[in-house]
């Protein structure tokens, strides 16, 4: 069965700074989709970034990328000049085809110091 | 994305007594996912609605206590039935992506349960 690890339960990060949140994820699969999702307090979950297995390129979308390392089965995320905003408990997921289902990692609640 | 709206957004219940949340999608979608996240922690997927069929419960969540009904490709409910205090969680759903893959799944805002 699939299974994905978050093994830092608590970040913080000073603002303007980068901070990376890590993921792994384990699987026999080959095609699969990963993902990083936001959830700030009380507020709606938010997808940040999507990565298909199959692309070799790493995911970006403005400050926010990700280092997917498929042979170590890793999926970190990279928040760039962190704002207050990104304060927030954030999921890795990931997803395959075989089953339907996305699959969550135990979060991370990211701090953000002024 | 689509826009979900789900209701109540939050109550307060006895237990004992029962709850229907509600899900509504602006667009028309096959699938429908509802998920508890229990407090501070992950999500945990409760079952797949497709509109015209049962709802596929996981292992540990079963229909009489968690019905879900579909009765259309807008919209969907999860009742939680009998409730005592380790229901109180947040119940969320969730759709796939309307058009292209399915893989990605978007979220309501959830609705905030709690049982006392």
């Amino acid at each position: 069965a699939q299974t994905v690890t978050q093994s830092q339960p608590e970040m913080s990060v000073q603002e303007a700074e980068t901070v990376t949140l890590s993921c792994t994820y384990d699987t026999s699969e080959s095609d699969y989709y990963l993902f990083w999702y936001k959830q700030p307090p009380s507020r709606q979950m938010i997808l940040v970034i999507r990565q298909e297995a199959y692309k070799q390129q790493n995911a970006t979308e403005n400050r926010f990328s990700v280092n997917f390392q498929k042979a170590a089965k890793s999926f970190s995320l990279k928040i760039s000049d962190s704002q207050l905003g990104d304060a927030a408990m954030y999921f890795c997921a990931y997803f395959t085809g075989n089953t339907g289902k996305l699959i969550f990692g135990q979060g991370t609640t990211l701090q953000v110091k002024p | 994305s689509a826009v979900i709206s789900q209701k109540p957004s939050r109550d307060i219940c006895q237990r004992g007594t029962s709850l229907t949340i509600q899900c509504q999608v602006d667009s028309q979608v096959t699938m429908m996912f509802w998920y508890r996240q229990q407090p501070g922690q992950s999500l945990t997927l409760i079952a797949t609605a497709n509109q015209g069929s049962e709802a596929t419960y996981e292992s540990g969540f079963v229909i009489d206590k968690f019905p879900i009904s579909r009765p259309n490709l807008t919209f969907s409910t999860l009742t939680v039935s009998n409730m005592s205090p380790e229901d109180s969680s947040i119940y969320l759903c969730s759709v796939p992506e309307a058009s292209g893959t399915w893989d990605t799944q978007y979220f309501g805002p959830g609705t905030r349960l709690t049982v006392l």
